[in-house]
């Protein structure tokens, strides 16, 4: 079946604009994660989402980040008035469960904020 | 919360050669340690993984092993090959409502022909 898919691919922005980023999980998952990966670093967490329940949002580096899933499926992530140090790849992952199950990954959407 | 060391960033090994790469994590409740390899420009995907109740796993050429007293995990590779260059994480989660996947800072794995 389909993979966990994100839109868009590429995206390159002015500093100070908003920008969403689009994430659609595999069906049937009920958790999503979104991470960062800047250039050459590891996975940093920032969100995910585990069916009804509250989002964790313990990994946001600031409040102009947010994110919503509607409907328990697709995830946008919303970066107000973007910065420079904004620039990474953002990944999107859905499992079956939470925790203690394979995370597959999306292909990313690479934000550059010049 | 979970804090996941990974050493070394770089290795480089020749071709047919083991490598091995190692973690170690904060949190005594973490008990889903999985690694994800992922190669240059693509997604991260998962390679093996290993639960608290088992001290080693193996997948044809990779193993893992975990040692849960002093808390850490090992990824062993062995005969390696060219395709088996990419970078490797290590992450750590723990169950229950809280769990979610710590990752380490990555391997650049590279092997040499």
């Amino acid at each position: 079946g389909a993979g966990v898919s994100q839109s868009p691919s590429n995206k390159v922005t002015e500093k100070g604009k908003d920008v969403e980023l689009r994430c659609d999980p595999i069906s049937g998952h009920t958790a999503l994660y979104w991470y960062r990966q800047s250039l050459g670093q590891g996975l940093e967490f920032l969100i995910y989402f585990q069916g009804n329940s509250a989002p964790d949002k313990s990994g946001l580096p600031s409040d102009r980040f947010s994110a919503e899933r509607t409907g328990g499926s697709v995830s946008t992530l919303t970066i107000q008035r973007t910065q420079q140090e904004d620039s990474a790849v953002y990944l999107c992952a859905s499992s079956l469960l939470l925790g203690e199950a394979e995370q597959y990954f999306g292909p990313g959407t690479r934000l550059t904020v010049t | 919360g979970e804090n996941v060391e990974q050493h070394p960033s770089t290795l480089s090994v020749q071709e047919g050669d083991s490598a091995v790469i190692k973690c170690t994590y904060s949190d005594s409740a973490s008990n889903y340690f999985p690694w994800y390899k992922q190669e240059l420009g693509k997604r991260p995907q998962l390679i093996i993984d290993i639960r608290s109740n088992v001290g080693e796993k193996k997948d044809q050429r990779i193993a893992v092993t975990l040692n849960k007293t002093a808390k850490h995990f090992s990824l062993h590779i062995t005969e390696t090959q060219p395709e088996d260059s990419a970078v490797y994480f290590c992450a750590a989660s723990s169950s229950g409502t809280a769990s979610k996947l710590t990752f380490g800072t990555g391997t650049r794995l590279q092997v040499t022909l």
